[in-house]
């Protein structure tokens, strides 16, 4: 079946950098996006990002940028997202979602199928 | 970017009862709305897709209706399993993907 497992829980300081890793398995890795998105605690989803691991491509959300980066690793079905200059708003649970594909009127849209159980990540001095 | 806004942003509802969740799109999506479900301490669960199409699995006491900006998810007999929150999320005009801000549904 479809698993996505995501790496352990983080404790970081301000201004330190992170490293989330997200593994596939079950479906055959490159032929689906992978989204990352974030849920500070009692609030609600928020939409990071996107990678094609097929052949890296990447798009970010506007808040993020120049702080994220999303990367693949082919031959372990493995996706990672790292987010630098850490502060105390960005503690959060992170999840990696699949991107199911949708062909409709002549377009693909995606959506998110089956997602991670998340890795919390914690920033504090 | 496209903004959702869900109503009610919580409700209390008995078990057996029907409840209706609006979603709100600041522009037309043409059907491209999922739910997801998320119960406290996991990861969000896909419940439907294109706005009416149930994900595998998921309970026929589901559903999903609307189009252009106005979208419902009912649960037709609220059943114990089911108090939780519950998302909405457009994949229409992408990047970004937005998501509502969430309805969490609680025991009367």
């Amino acid at each position: 079946q479809v698993q996505l497992v995501q790496s352990g829980a983080e404790v970081k300081k301000p201004g330190a950098s992170v490293k989330v890793s997200c593994k596939a398995s079950g479906y055959t890795f490159t032929s689906y996006y992978m989204h990352w998105v974030r849920q500070a605690p009692g609030q609600g989803l928020e939409w990071m990002g996107i990678i094609n691991p097929s052949g890296g491509s990447t798009s970010y959300a506007q808040k993020f940028q120049g702080r994220v980066t999303m990367t693949r690793d082919t031959s372990t079905s493995t996706v990672y997202m790292e987010l630098s200059s850490l502060r105390s708003e960005d503690t959060a649970v992170y999840y990696c979602a699949r991107g199911m594909e949708e062909f409709r009127f002549n377009y693909y849209y995606y959506y998110m199928d089956v997602w991670g159980k998340g890795t919390t990540v914690t920033v504090s001095s | 970017d496209i903004q959702m806004t869900q109503s009610p942003s919580s409700l209390s509802a008995s078990v057996g009862d029907r409840v209706t969740i609006t979603c709100r799109a600041s522009q037309g999506i043409s059907n491209s709305l999922a739910w997801y479900q998320q119960k406290p301490g996991k990861a969000p669960k896909l419940l439907l897709y294109a706005a009416s199409r149930l994900e595998s699995g998921v309970p026929s006491r589901f559903s999903g209706s609307g189009s252009g900006t106005d979208y419902t998810l009912t649960i037709s007999s609220l059943q114990p399993e089911d108090f939780a929150t519950y998302y909405c999320q457009q994949y229409y005009s992408t990047p970004p993907w937005t998501f509502g801000q969430g309805t969490k549904v609680e025991i009367k």
